[in-house]
């Protein structure tokens, strides 16, 4: 099973509601992460878990806020979005191998398209 | 700041045509380069570099890393209509955990 799967793939929300964003993997993976893209736009890093513990905030709004439950479990808990939170949000993992040089491919999610009125 | 920066940002050609596409960067502790695709959704896995000089091959595609020139390309033969796509590079770079570093894509067009 090399595949990372994502939950819901549409999402529209208004600006009070709260929502969660799911991602699932099989594949033994000990890092996680979320990306955001906008139209256009390479992804841009959000958050990395490595071993189940956040190692990685690239100073995101705390209206986002992520969780990882156990090693194949990912989610983003939504709050008091913006219209300009309007993205596709991706999940994607990898193995890790800290302080060792090898091959640490990413899979990425299909991604839920996230819309806030 | 680590920066990854693709060019052209933008390419058309006809079907048959061979394309080379650019990826230069500048990241503290390098760990290896990466190239993906990305058509509608996630962008799906193509190669990964580690060391300089040695190409990476899969069909019509191939990658090669120059460390020295902090740089790579990729190189798409006898291109189809299948290839049109955004074509990411990314930096990965050692930070705590693996983290990547995305250039802006270069968005190739393949017209029949």
């Amino acid at each position: 099973d090399t595949e990372v799967t994502q939950t819901p793939k549409h999402l529209v929300m208004g600006m009070t509601n709260k929502k969660s964003l799911k991602c699932e993997q099989h594949m033994g993976h000990r890092a996680m992460y979320w990306y955001k893209q906008k139209a256009k736009k390479p992804p841009e890093l959000m958050f990395v878990y490595s071993y189940e513990k956040l190692s990685i905030n690239e100073s995101v709004p705390s209206r986002f806020s992520p969780e990882c439950p156990n090693s194949s479990l990912l989610n983003l808990h939504l709050h008091a979005l913006q219209p300009e939170d309007s993205a596709l949000y991706l999940c994607a993992s990898s193995q890790v191998a800290l302080g060792r040089v090898i091959g640490n491919e990413q899979f990425f999610g299909p991604g839920t398209r996230l819309t806030v009125l | 700041e680590d920066k990854v920066v693709q060019s052209p940002l933008s390419l058309v050609v006809h079907e048959g045509d061979t394309v080379t596409l650019n990826c230069s960067y500048e990241v503290t502790n390098f760990r290896s380069l990466l190239w993906y695709k990305q058509e509608k959704k996630a962008p799906t896995f193509l190669f990964m570099l580690t060391s300089s000089g040695i190409e990476k091959k899969s069909g019509r595609l191939s990658s090669i890393l120059d460390k020295k020139e902090l740089s790579s390309i990729l190189n798409i033969t006898a291109t189809q209509t299948g290839d049109s796509a955004i074509y990411l590079c990314a930096v990965e770079a050692i930070q705590g955990a693996q983290k990547l570093v995305f250039g802006q894509g270069t968005r190739l067009t393949i017209n029949p």
